[in-house]
This record gives structure tokens, C-alpha cells and sequence, in this order.
């Protein structure tokens, strides 16, 4: 299993970023997947995630309206479309893969991508 | 909203245990995962709910939960157990994913 990350850079405040995240080594539509930063020198906060069928999507209200979370399972790639971008949203973007399809108690994130870093900067 | 706290730091001798709490409401009715991150690297899930561990990961790592408090005790704590821990629950009320702050875990 891997995921890959790309679409990081610097952005000036109020602009948009799409992120993608690439899984390689199995069945993608199989499994829900998130959207997790951290802020330099922060913890962890979840961003977004996404049930294995694209039907559900879920979001915290600090990203609600200008973060959107897609996939397309035929390219195994996950995305994270990031508009009305604020300094405060820079951060490191890791994906990360949940245990099955959807998002309950139960399902956790057994494997990560290494990140992408979005800094956002006039 | 529902909230979890983990203390900032916790810091160990060479093989003494370490116990990192992860506190909330009622959270012994949840399933907690537990997340070590070396310094830069990604995070890597240690425990998963509540207690079970994935392959790979040392019975000297164990985690329990019962009513406001989840713990992760690492016993005979070595230089490599230094790392930031995490807890992270599923808030089913917000359906919502909730990460604790993380705990710095310092070898002495």
C-alpha cells in the first residue's frame, strides 16, 4: 500500500490549491479516505473524508465551504480542493487510508502518504 | 462539542513505562485509535481500537479505555519509543474525526 501526495506549494491568501493523493497497491473504491494537516510545530487536525463510493463526505466547520474533498475511483486519486485559502491553513496535507468503505467508530487510518506542504503567503 | 485532551509531555527513563492519557467524556464508550509520529515522518497507527494492536507493533505497547480516560502505556520504553502520540476517536454525533492534541514522549 501507498499513497502519494502532490499538489502542495505557496499560495497567496484567498487563493485556491487542489491536492491530490494517488493509492497504489490496492482496491481504492474499498476504502474511505481523509484529508489530516498539521500546522509547523502543531498535532493533527482532520480536514475532510470521504466514504469508498464517493457518496458521504465529511467536514469539520473550519474547512466547511471552502474545502471540498472528491475522488475518482477509476484513477485511484483522492482530492482536496481548497479555495479561500488563509495563513492559518498552512500547513503539511497528509491523506491517509481508512480500514473499509465508510466512516464510523470503528474505522481508523492504517496507512498515510508522506504529505504535501501548503503554505499560504502574500 | 466533544473534546480530547492529552497532556503536552511526558518523559521516561529507559526502561521505566510510560502512560499517556487521552481524556473525554464518557469515552469508554468509543473506540480509540492511538497514532505515533516520529519527528518528520507520518503518523502510524500503534493501537487501534482501544487495545488491539497491528502486526508489527510490540506487546510492550497497550492500550485501555474505560470511563473519561483512555490510556496507551508503553513498557520498557526505549530511545525509539520517542515520538508524538495521538489519540483519535469518531465523533458520531458530528460525524466527525477527533484527534487529541498529542504527547510529547521524552526518553531520558
Amino acid at each position: 500500500v501507498q499513497l502519494l501526495e502532490s499538489g502542495g506549494g505557496l499560495v497567496q491568501p484567498g487563493g485556491s490549491l487542489r491536492l491530490s493523493c494517488e493509492g497504489f497497491g490496492f482496491t481504492f473504491s474499498y476504502y474511505a479516505m481523509t484529508w489530516v494537516r498539521q500546522a509547523p510545530g502543531k498535532g493533527l487536525e482532520w480536514v475532510s473524508a470521504i466514504s469508498g463510493d464517493t457518496t458521504t463526505t465529511y467536514s469539520p466547520d473550519s474547512v466547511k465551504g471552502r474545502f471540498t474533498i472528491s475522488r475518482d475511483n477509476s484513477k485511484s486519486t483522492l482530492f482536496l480542493q481548497m479555495n479561500s485559502l488563509r495563513a492559518d491553513d498552512t500547513a503539511i496535507y497528509y491523506c491517509a487510508r481508512g480500514t473499509y468503505a465508510f466512516l464510523d467508530h470503528g474505522n481508523f487510518f492504517d496507512s498515510w502518504g508522506q504529505g504535501t506542504l501548503v503554505t499560504v503567503s502574500s | 462539542s466533544y473534546v480530547l485532551t492529552q497532556p503536552p509531555s511526558v518523559s521516561v527513563a529507559p526502561g521505566e513505562t510510560a502512560t499517556i492519557t487521552c481524556a473525554g467524556d464518557n469515552i469508554g464508550g468509543k473506540s480509540v485509535h492511538w497514532y505515533r509520529q516520529r519527528p518528520g515522518q507520518a503518523p502510524v497507527v500503534v493501537v487501534h481500537a482501544d487495545s488491539d494492536r497491528p502486526s508489527g507493533i510490540p506487546e510492550r505497547l497497550a492500550g485501555s479505555n474505560s470511563g473519561h480516560t483512555a490510556t496507551l502505556t508503553i513498557s520498557r520504553v526505549e530511545a525509539g519509543d520517542e515520538a508524538d502520540y495521538y489519540c483519535q476517536v469518531w465523533d458520531h454525533s458530528a460525524d466527525h474525526v477527533l484527534f487529541g492534541g498529542g504527547t510529547k514522549l521524552t526518553v531520558l
